[in-house]
């Protein structure tokens, strides 16, 4: 399979820490991308780093990329009950996605 | 603006029975096309992707096909529903094939 993997599979927090969520992958890639899933939705695109960037920063959330370790980062800074989710990392091949099994993320208030 | 629609929201339906889910894009023209399958508390599979009308490619063999028979429509369809069917069916598009995708609010099928 070429789905990576994700690292920790659930998370729980309390309101204004910092959540670290981490993503290996198995290709060469042409960019990562990381995306929100509330319960029982469709999924929302963050953010999207190139294979030539290293960090990338949108808002309260911060992506690195290693290319070298085949992986990839998500920091979500201070923390918000609304950002109770699950995360997911994908990686971009030739016309498609493979996604990673995803972070479950908890928030408590 | 572009918006992505799915229809119907759930669906409950017997083993054996067909399927019909229908995935329908606004505001663009010439999108790329996909078709997800999500367990519950899994990653996303993907199904079908197409990069034009009438053009499909199929990751996984299995009881399903797609067919898109406009530019800004994809249908996802089998002739007889197996229980391990059930899932959550999220249809997405993208402007290229290197960028961001948009999804739709998913289909929850349940084959009983």
């Amino acid at each position: 399979s070429q789905q990576g993997e994700e690292d920790p599979q659930a998370l729980s927090i309390q309101e204004g820490e910092n959540a670290t969520m981490n993503c290996s992958y198995k290709t060469s890639i042409n960019n990562l991308q990381w995306y929100r899933q509330n319960s029982g939705r469709g999924l929302v695109h963050l953010i999207l780093i190139r294979s030539n960037e290293r960090e990338k920063h949108s808002g309260r959330l911060r992506v690195t990329l290693d290319t070298s370790k085949k992986s990839s980062s998500l920091l979500i800074t201070a923390s918000r009950a609304a950002d109770t989710a699950s995360y997911f990392c994908a990686e971009q091949g030739a016309q498609k996605l493979v996604f990673g099994q995803g972070t479950r993320l908890t928030i408590n208030p | 603006s572009q918006t992505i629609h799915q229809w119907p929201a759930t669906l409950v339906q017997p083993v054996g029975s067909p399927l019909s889910l229908e995935c329908t894009v606004e505001g663009t023209s010439n999108p790329n096309l996909y078709w997800y399958r999500q367990a519950a508390g899994r990653g996303l599979q993907l199904l079908f992707y197409s990069v034009g009308i009438g053009q499909i490619s199929s990751e996984v063999p299995q009881n399903l096909s797609a067919s898109r028979p406009q530019d800004r429509q994809f249908i996802l369809s089998s002739k007889k529903l197996l229980l391990s069917d059930s899932g959550f069916y999220l249809c997405a598009w993208s402007p290229g094939g290197d960028g961001e995708q948009y999804f739709g609010p998913g289909t929850r099928l349940t084959v009983t």
